[in-house]
């Protein structure tokens, strides 16, 4: 089965910095895709962005943005330009045929 | 939009007891999932339905039971409540297409005392 791996429990950032999430996922595919979603208190998953493996060009939207890593399997989030909306658990996800696979999620906190 | 529904939003339970969280989307969709989240541990897959008439198990399917009563509904079924049940539980859904992300409830906070 694939795994995701999100190293980093809780990570910090100071309002209008940059802050980089980062996520490796285990995976003997060639085409698949991956998820970044964004949990806020209110328990909502919200899709912040999303890649597809044969791309290799990153995906941007808007401050976010991806740097995927095929070989290496990596795929970070970073925020740009924080916001004190930003704070939120973030979970990376790596999705192959009719599966979706978690990581166990990053808690972000922005400093006023 | 509605999107995904699920409820009950809340709920409370003595070991023992059991209950049925429903979930129904409108979107069309062929594929619907369980998953439970708990602190640390991510959201792990319960149970999915691939398309009407057709589950499987998940990570995590002990103790539950699913029925996917037509292409909108999907249904998750505690028979027998466990402590280690208390977890917040999200059904989401998606198409078959492979660039599409899932669709999320709102999930429902189960507490099993």
């Amino acid at each position: 089965a694939q795994t995701v791996t999100q190293s980093q429990p809780e990570m910090s950032v100071q309002e209008a910095e940059t802050v980089t999430l980062s996520c490796t996922y285990d995976t003997s595919e060639s085409d698949y895709y991956l998820f970044w979603y964004k949990q806020p208190p209110s328990r909502q998953m919200i899709l912040v962005i999303r890649q597809e493996a044969y791309k290799q060009q990153n995906a941007t939207e808007n401050r976010f943005s991806v740097n995927f890593q095929k070989a290496a399997k990596s795929f970070s989030l970073k925020i740009s330009d924080s916001q004190l909306g930003d704070a939120a658990m973030y979970f990376c996800a790596y999705r192959s045929a009719n599966q979706f696979y978690f990581g166990t999620g990053t808690s972000l906190t922005v400093i006023p | 939009n509605a999107g995904v529904t699920q409820t009950p939003k809340f709920q409370v339970l003595k070991t023992g007891q059991s209950m049925t969280l429903q979930c129904a989307q409108d979107m069309n969709h062929n594929s619907m999932y369980w998953y439970r989240q708990d602190p640390g541990m991510g959201l792990r897959l319960i149970y999915y339905s691939a398309s009407e008439g057709t589950t499987d198990k998940g990570e995590v399917p002990n103790g539950y039971n699913v029925s996917r009563l037509n292409k909108r509904e999907f249904s998750l079924r505690l028979e027998s409540a466990a402590p280690s049940q208390t977890s917040v539980y999200f059904c989401a859904s998606s198409e078959l297409r492979a660039n599409e992300k899932l669709f999320f409830g709102s999930g429902t906070q189960l507490s099993v005392l």
